[in-house]
């Protein structure tokens, strides 16, 4: 159980393109959702908590007008990564969470690549 | 400062070895522990919850020092399939988690 999913699983685009990458918790409902981004040789970094039909809240630094994120039901949220640029290419996964449960279950990632 | 910070590494350590990571953290109202391992290229997958009376699973042992805001994960008996980046993680009260770098580990025959 508990599983999450992402798509896509990587993705190629032009500079000034806006790319959509969906993250569904397949057997459960999630109470929250996180997206976090993962350069090369680091870690892990938040960049907003998300929870089902209110705004995501996102970390500092991040630009909401940038990166939209859509958590329109309990088992689906979506990040859009607009006019995106090289500087964005990154890997972007996605966790879930589900009330009364501590860990956070990830999706698989998403790899972005932006030409 | 960091919210968690973990030795990077690399630690490469021959099969059978035993090795030590250890993981610190800033917000004394951390709430939940837990060491990570993650492949190159793959998400994390979680390896162990840490509790305050320590815990082990199998070759791994896993240790929360809240006084002094650390925790420690030791493996035991190094198998090749061990090699892989080790991310501690501590989940707030406001029910984010934060990641540390990662401790790179490899294991050599």
């Amino acid at each position: 159980g508990a599983v999450v999913s992402q798509h896509p699983s990587w993705v190629i685009c032009k500079s000034g393109t806006s790319v959509k990458i969906e993250c569904r918790s397949l057997d459960f409902q999630a109470t929250t959702m996180f997206w976090y981004r993962q350069f090369p040789k680091q870690s892990l970094m938040l960049m907003a908590t998300s929870n089902e039909g209110s705004k995501a809240t996102y970390e500092q630094g991040v630009e909401k007008d940038k990166f939209l994120i859509n958590h329109a039901s309990l088992t689906l949220s979506t990040l859009t990564v607009t006019s995106a640029h090289p500087e964005d290419s990154s890997f972007y996964i996605c966790s879930a969470t589900l009330m009364g449960v501590s860990e956070q279950f990830f999706g698989p990632g998403t790899r972005l690549t932006v030409l | 400062r960091k919210e968690v910070e973990q030795d990077p590494g690399p630690f490469n350590v021959p099969e059978g070895a035993t090795v030590a990571f250890n993981c610190t953290y800033s917000n004394s109202a951390s709430q939940s522990f837990f060491w990570y391992r993650q492949d190159c290229r793959k998400e994390p997958k979680l390896l162990m919850s840490v509790y305050s009376s320590g815990n082990e699973d199998g070759r791994f042992t896993a240790q929360l020092n809240r006084a002094s805001q650390y925790i420690s994960l030791l493996i035991r008996d190094s198998k090749l399939s061990d090699s892989a980046t080790y991310l501690c993680a501590v989940r707030e009260n406001n029910n984010d988690m934060r990641f540390g770098a990662g401790t790179r580990l490899t294991v050599k025959p």
